[in-house]
């Protein structure tokens, strides 16, 4: 149980295009649904916090306007990459914590983008 | 201050040893806490959590926390090169609007050696 998908699983893209990545609970509902950011051998960064049917919470320094995120049911959020540059290539990892219990926050497979 | 502090390693030992993985964190109303294992280019996978002061075993792993002393191992028994990975710490509090914000470690990295 509390499996976590993601799609793409890798992108490469040109500058100045926008790239969609899905986030699904496959198994469980998840009230609350997290986007970070991993780059090479370095943490993992909460972008934002995205609760199903309200506008997702932004950490300081992410731009909403530029990673666009939606949660649209309790099983899909996604986060949209909008005019890409090449300094937005990362490893972007969505999480899904279920609607109740512990909370525990299960990862998807994670999306690798490139943008050239 | 960091919120949740690990040494970043790497740490070796040989195959069969424990490996004993470290963490403090800040907030002294912490509730919830995780062990994630993240291999090189793969997405987080959690391990263990524990909610209570004590020790919770899993298999090959025990999780200790101290709430006084603020503090969460990950022990490893018999360890195996498969085990090789980046541990994270994460440490969860209830956010506004009910939801549980989790604070992770910048990972502690892990080499069992053959």
């Amino acid at each position: 149980g509390a499996v976590v998908s993601q799609h793409p699983s890798r992108v490469i893209c040109k500058s100045g295009t926008s790239v969609k990545i899905e986030c699904r609970s496959l198994d469980f509902q998840a009230t609350t649904m997290f986007w970070y950011r991993q780059f090479p051998k370095k943490s993992l960064m909460l972008m934002a916090t995205s609760n199903e049917g309200s506008k997702a919470t932004y950490e300081q320094g992410v731009e909403k306007d530029k990673f666009l995120i939606n949660h649209a049911s309790l099983t899909l959020s996604t986060l949209t990459v909008t005019s890409a540059h090449p300094e937005d290539s990362s490893f972007y990892i969505c999480s899904a914590s279920l609607s109740t219990g512990t909370k525990t926050q299960y990862f998807g497979p994670g999306t690798r983008l490139l943008v050239l | 201050q960091k919120e949740v502090e690990q040494n970043s390693g790497p740490l070796s030992v040989p195959e069969g040893a424990i490996a004993s993985l470290n963490c403090t964190y800040s907030d002294r109303v912490s509730q919830s806490f995780f062990w994630y294992r993240q291999y090189s280019g793969k997405s987080p996978e959690l391990i263990m959590s524990i909610y209570s002061n004590g020790d919770k075993e899993d298999g090959r792993f025990t999780a200790q926390l101290n709430k006084a002393s603020q503090y969460v191992s990950l022990l490893i028994r018999d360890s195996q090169p498969s085990d090789s990975a980046t541990y994270l710490c994460a440490v969860a509090l209830r956010g506004s609007g009910g939801y549980q914000k989790v604070t992770f470690g910048t990972g502690t990295k892990l080499q069992v050696i053959p």
